[in-house]
């Protein structure tokens, strides 16, 4: 079975701080690895996903396989990055189903 | 172009009454989903259909029943809505982008159903 799990519901930082947001998953072989973002009353939008190894709005994620990590990370908080976050995976058994994580609401204080 | 479109918007329903959330996309895409947002929870598959005329049931099912009217269609009805039932429901769609070949889902607005 495939899991995804975010072990922090909330995380705030300040304004130019650096900021981590974890994710672990579980899958028994090659996953595809998603950050998807929802802001204050918009929709649910693909942030980035670890194929395409880019960097959007500054945050980078890399896929750890030994480690099954997929961490979101930014240099300098920005209080737009206000959101909540969710952590999402899809394998070869799933087809294209995607199993998200718990999701961290991240809060960027001025 | 507009997307995932899901309608209603917000729905208040008493305990046993019956009502279809209706979803349509315009982006030719084969694969559509409805999954449901709580609190600490994440988002959780209810069903999706991987093609036009299938159907399968996800992580949590019961309670919910699904049509793939066509391509563009997805409904999710509940036949006697309970107050567990209270949630955000989010239809989706998806579809291989061309220069990664990675499945990337497109979301709708949400529609916020309470049941009391």
């Amino acid at each position: 079975a495939q899991r995804v799990t975010q072990p922090e519901k909330l995380l705030s930082v300040f304004k130019g701080a650096p900021v981590e947001l974890k994710c672990n998953y579980s899958y028994s072989g090659s996953p595809e690895l998603f950050w998807y973002v929802q802001y204050s009353r918009q929709r649910l939008q693909l942030l980035l996903r670890h194929i395409s190894r880019e960097s959007i709005k500054g945050f980078t994620a890399d896929l750890n396989k030994g480690e099954t990590s997929f961490h979101l990370k930014k240099p300098f908080a920005q209080e737009e990055d206000s959101a909540m976050y969710y952590c999402a995976l899809s394998g070869v058994t799933s087809g294209s189903r995607l199993t998200f994580g718990e999701g961290t609401q991240l809060t960027v204080n001025p | 172009n507009a997307g995932v479109t899901q309608t209603p918007k917000f729905q208040v329903l008493k305990t046993g009454q019956s009502m279809t959330l209706q979803c349509a996309q315009d982006m030719n895409h084969n694969s559509m989903y409805w999954y449901r947002q709580d609190p600490g929870m994440g988002l959780r598959l209810i069903y999706y259909s991987a093609s036009e005329g299938t159907t399968d049931k996800g992580e949590v099912p019961n309670g919910y029943n699904v049509s793939r009217l066509n391509k563009r269609e997805f409904s999710l009805r509940l036949e006697s809505a309970a107050p567990s039932q209270t949630s955000v429901y989010f239809c989706a769609s998806s579809g291989l982008d061309r220069g990664t070949g990675a499945n990337v889902l497109t979301f709708g607005a949400g529609s916020r159903l309470t049941v009391l």
